[in-house]
């Protein structure tokens, strides 16, 4: 399967900085990737679309300008979480569709954020 | 109501056993439908997917699907403890071009 790698995988901070989150496809290229977010226990929440060579497309309740998404190249989104607080401690996991006769997601490995 | 749903479980089956992890979508127009198994604290791996109705069989794991009941399901034989994950079910939209999850079911598999 197609691979898509995330970097940092942990990021410790403090309160009110922002940090940033990488996800690349490897060995394709995605115009579309997707970012998600899990909290302990549940199921995975899309906070957006990332879509290259335009504006990103958040879901409902996600904030836009506290969630900046950049998808700088057919290979590269990121996403950072600005003046991040507590409550924005989770596991981010990005992925991205590759196929020609049946398009899938595949999933980064995730980043777990612990804000301070 | 949910546009996919599952049982959370969890499901214990003993070692050896069939499991059958069991999803309802909401959305008639849902084109492909996605399993995937995600371990505690690791993100989501494909295990397979399935978009006409009838079964679909890799390895030990069969995906079945019944569009006319909005149902897809996916049946794991011989299970071993190393299958015990949370098993997430995803539907595509419409368009065919975003997820939308099930909450997961977690399944043990006892020794």
């Amino acid at each position: 399967g197609a691979v898509v790698s995330q970097h940092p995988s942990w990021v410790i901070c403090k309160s009110g900085t922002s940090v940033k989150i990488e996800c690349r496809s490897l060995d394709f290229q995605a115009t579309t990737m997707f970012w998600y977010r899990q909290f302990p226990k549940q199921s995975l929440m899309l906070m957006a679309t990332s879509n290259e060579g335009s504006k990103a497309t958040y879901e409902q309740g996600v904030e836009k300008d506290k969630f900046l998404i950049n998808h700088a190249s057919l290979t590269l989104s990121t996403l950072t979480v600005t003046s991040a607080h507590p409550e924005d401690s989770s596991f981010y996991i990005c992925s991205a569709p590759q196929g020609q006769v049946q398009e899938t997601q595949y999933f980064g490995p995730g980043t777990r954020l612990l804000v301070l | 109501q949910k546009e996919v749903e599952q049982n959370s479980g969890p499901l214990s089956v003993p070692e050896g056993a069939i499991a059958s992890l069991n999803c309802t979508y909401s959305d008639r127009g849902s084109q492909s439908f996605f399993w995937y198994r995600q371990y505690s604290g690791k993100s989501p791996e494909l295990i397979m997917f399935i978009y006409s109705n009838g079964d679909k069989e890799d390895g030990r794991f069969t995906a079945q699907l019944n569009k006319a009941s909005q149902y897809v399901s996916l049946l794991i034989r011989d299970s071993q403890p190393s299958d015990s994950a949370t098993y997430l079910c995803a539907v595509t939209n419409n368009a065919g071009n975003m997820l939308t999850f099930g909450g997961g079911t977690r399944l043990m598999v006892k020794p």
